[in-house]
């Protein structure tokens, strides 16, 4: 088993729908839970990051951590087309080694 | 500054030859990743180093691979010899020393797309 799962898709909407991605992980000793965008082409970068349970929001997007499932999931409100890119979950147990999952590949269609 | 530079961005070369991935981290970032990333695997951790040491080399594939990081401003990954399965976005990524707090967050490099025929 993965530490990490996190379904590919890819995953296509129409601009202004609610867009739910999500991952599951096995070791409840992590800690970290983060959030990368990747548009094509180019590297990662930090979307959102949460410790332990819990929401965080920042602007049309919300990170919510259940550790009691071990499930995290990344909420976008009100979806625009340039937030088409692949979602990459990531955890870590406070240290500098990190997981990702496989990336979410997602289309907002105009 | 300038982000993570990594070179060269495209790399195409045959198989049985020696490749060889450069990365500048970020200034003042005391940490270096190195990732290789696919679409069967994703992104997977090949090594990590701390000021200029290396700390975790378990996701190195095997002895064709090396890395190394012979000052803070510099780091090499090696691939000798190369393989048509080693075609893949190879990324480079720095860090800061953040405490106990914050998530260690990784700046990435644009990827070096390495293409093995």
């Amino acid at each position: 088993q993965k530490e990490v799962e996190q379904d590919p898709g890819p995953l296509s909407v129409p601009e202004g729908a609610i867009v739910s991605l999500n991952c599951t992980y096995s070791n409840s000793a992590f800690q970290y839970f983060m959030w990368y965008r990747q548009y094509s082409r180019k590297g990662p970068e930090l979307l959102m990051y949460t410790y332990s349970s819990g929401n965080k929001e920042d602007g049309r997007f919300t990170a919510q951590v259940d550790k009691s499932s071990k499930y995290i999931s990344l909420f976008i409100r009100d979806s625009q087309p340039s937030d088409s890119a692949t979602y990459l979950c990531a955890i870590n147990t406070g240290g500098f080694k990190t997981i990702f999952g496989a990336g979410t590949r997602l289309f907002v269609k105009a | 500054d300038a982000g993570v530079i990594q070179s060269p961005r495209h790399e195409v070369t045959e198989m049985g030859q020696e490749v060889t991935l450069r990365c500048k981290p970020i200034s003042g970032h005391d940490y270096l990743f190195w990732y290789r990333q696919t679409m069967m695997r994703g992104l997977e951790l090949l090594i990590y180093f701390n000021n200029n040491v290396p700390i975790d080399d378990s996701g190195m594939p095997e002895d064709r691979f090396s890395a190394k990081m012979p000052n803070a401003s510099f780091s090499t990954l090696k691939i000798q010899p190369s393989e048509p399965r080693d075609s893949a976005v190879y990324f480079c990524a720095s860090s800061k020393e953040l405490g106990t707090s914050g998530s260690n967050e990784q700046f990435f490099g644009p990827g070096t797309r390495l293409t093995v025929l």
